[in-house]
């Protein structure tokens, strides 16, 4: 099956800033990416998905890239605000029909 | 609030006693999922299921059993056999084919 890898597990970073979240997987055949951010407690809600014929999204602050020959996707946010401080997770749906596969997560703190 | 609903929200249960965590989803979705999530490990899959009638095991469903006789209904039974039952339960449905996964806003389960 897929397996997914996400670096780092933990990122600080101060308000103004970048962060980038980087996920590998393993099955070529995978052609769904989702992000979800999941503040404490509470649900994971999408924040923004990709597919395997785009290179690049974009969503205002939040973007997400593609390599699909190196197998890796990212999640970059810009003018990091302390409200972005949550778990982000990245996903991949691999060649088994609806299944998602997630990586262990990482916890993002922006300090004001 | 996303059309996917867990119940309840925290539940205590004694050792060696099965539990069922319920979901209901409104949105007519085919394929629905049952996560476990512990600390620094992501997302398990427990189980999966794509149409009526029909599921299968995922990543860890040893001790986990579940049902889909209606397409809105997906209850999980955690048995008595689940060796390490406490952790927090996530529930989530999604349109078959390449789509997005909505998350219930979960149930945590103690063993106490």
């Amino acid at each position: 099956g897929e397996n997914v890898e996400q670096h780092p597990s933990t990122l600080s970073v101060q308000e103004g800033d970048s962060a980038v979240i980087k996920c590998t997987y393993s099955d070529s055949a995978s052609n769904y990416f989702p992000w979800y951010k999941q503040e404490l407690g509470k649900r994971p809600q999408l924040i923004i998905d990709i597919r395997s014929n785009v290179g690049e999204k974009k969503d205002q602050r939040i973007a997400v890239t593609l390599n699909k020959t190196a197998k890796h996707f990212s999640l970059h946010i810009t003018e990091t605000q302390p409200e972005d401080s949550a778990v982000y997770f990245c996903a991949a749906r691999g060649s088994t029909l609806g299944r998602l596969y997630f990586g262990r997560g990482t916890q993002l703190t922006v300090w004001p | 609030d996303g059309g996917i609903t867990q119940s309840p929200k925290y539940l205590f249960r004694k050792e060696g006693q099965n539990v069922t965590l319920s979901c209901e989803q409104n949105l007519n979705h085919d394929a629905m999922y049952w996560y476990r999530q512990d600390p620094g490990q992501g997302l398990r899959l427990i189980y999966y299921s794509q149409i009526v009638n029909d599921f299968q095991k995922g990543d860890i469903a040893e001790g986990y059993s579940v049902s889909r006789e209606k397409k809105e209904s997906f209850p999980l039974t955690v048995t008595s056999a689940q060796k390490n039952p406490t952790a927090f339960y996530l529930c989530a449905s999604s349109i078959s084919d390449n789509t997005e996964a909505f998350f219930g806003q979960g149930t945590r389960l103690t063993v106490v």
